[in-house]
């Protein structure tokens, strides 16, 4: 079992619409939770940042971690084309460590 | 702009051979990670170094080696290179946080290397 996994995707939403991402993770060892945006031919960038279990907002995201269930999720709201790229999870157990990655799912935001 | 330069930006190279990627953090920076990311792997962390030191190793083969300078670049170099090793070569960087939280990592454009 591999110890981070993400839906393969790819996903394809009309414009509008509410997005779900979602890794489910193995470790138990990881308190830091990551999403990353990655647009074609680029470079992963940081979207948003949690600590353990519990909800953060940021404008139209929404990252969301349930460490019983081991399970982490990204909400979109009102897509927008804007935001069609690659979006990875990535999680670690504390400072200065490695971070563990999903295998990224696609996302197209039909206008 | 993430602030973290990598070089060269292509390279198409033939079995066999010797290549250098290298990458500056951004300024202020001591970490800096290397990740392989393929299409059937995903973006797989290689090695980091700290301050020069290296701090961790993760699926990096032995052809492959990497080092950081006093000037806090890396340089990442892939020998006897095989037709697998055609991937986006990422370097990352970051600044420790306090109280034990995880680094935020700032990636680079990546270096695609094709081995023909």
């Amino acid at each position: 079992q591999k110890e981070v996994e993400q839906d393969p995707g790819p996903l394809s939403v009309p414009e509008g619409a509410i997005v779900s991402l979602n890794c489910t993770y193995s470790n138990s060892a990881f308190q830091y939770f990551m999403w990353y945006r990655q647009y074609s031919r680029k470079g992963p960038e940081l979207l948003m940042y949690t600590y353990s279990s519990g909800n953060k907002e940021d404008g139209r995201f929404t990252a969301q971690v349930d460490k019983s269930s081991k399970y982490i999720s990204l909400f979109i709201r009102d897509s927008q084309p804007s935001d069609s790229a690659t979006y990875l999870c990535a999680m670690g157990p504390g400072a200065n460590s490695k971070l563990t990655f999903g295998k990224g799912i696609t996302l197209s935001v039909r206008p | 702009d993430s602030g973290v330069t990598q070089t060269p930006k292509h390279l198409i190279t033939a079995t066999g051979q010797r290549v250098t990627l290298r990458c500056s953090p951004r300024s202020g920076d001591l970490s800096v990670y290397w990740y392989q990311q393929s299409l059937d792997q995903g973006l797989q962390f290689l090695i980091q170094y700290y301050n020069g030191e290296e701090r961790a190793k993760g699926n990096i083969l032995e052809r492959f080696s990497a080092q950081q300078f006093p000037d806090l670049h890396s340089e990442l170099n892939l020998s006897s290179l095989e037709l697998g090793d055609s991937a986006l070569y990422f370097c990352a960087s970051s600044v420790p946080t306090s109280g034990g939280a995880a680094d935020t990592q700032y990636f680079g454009p990546g270096t695609r290397l094709t081995v023909l």
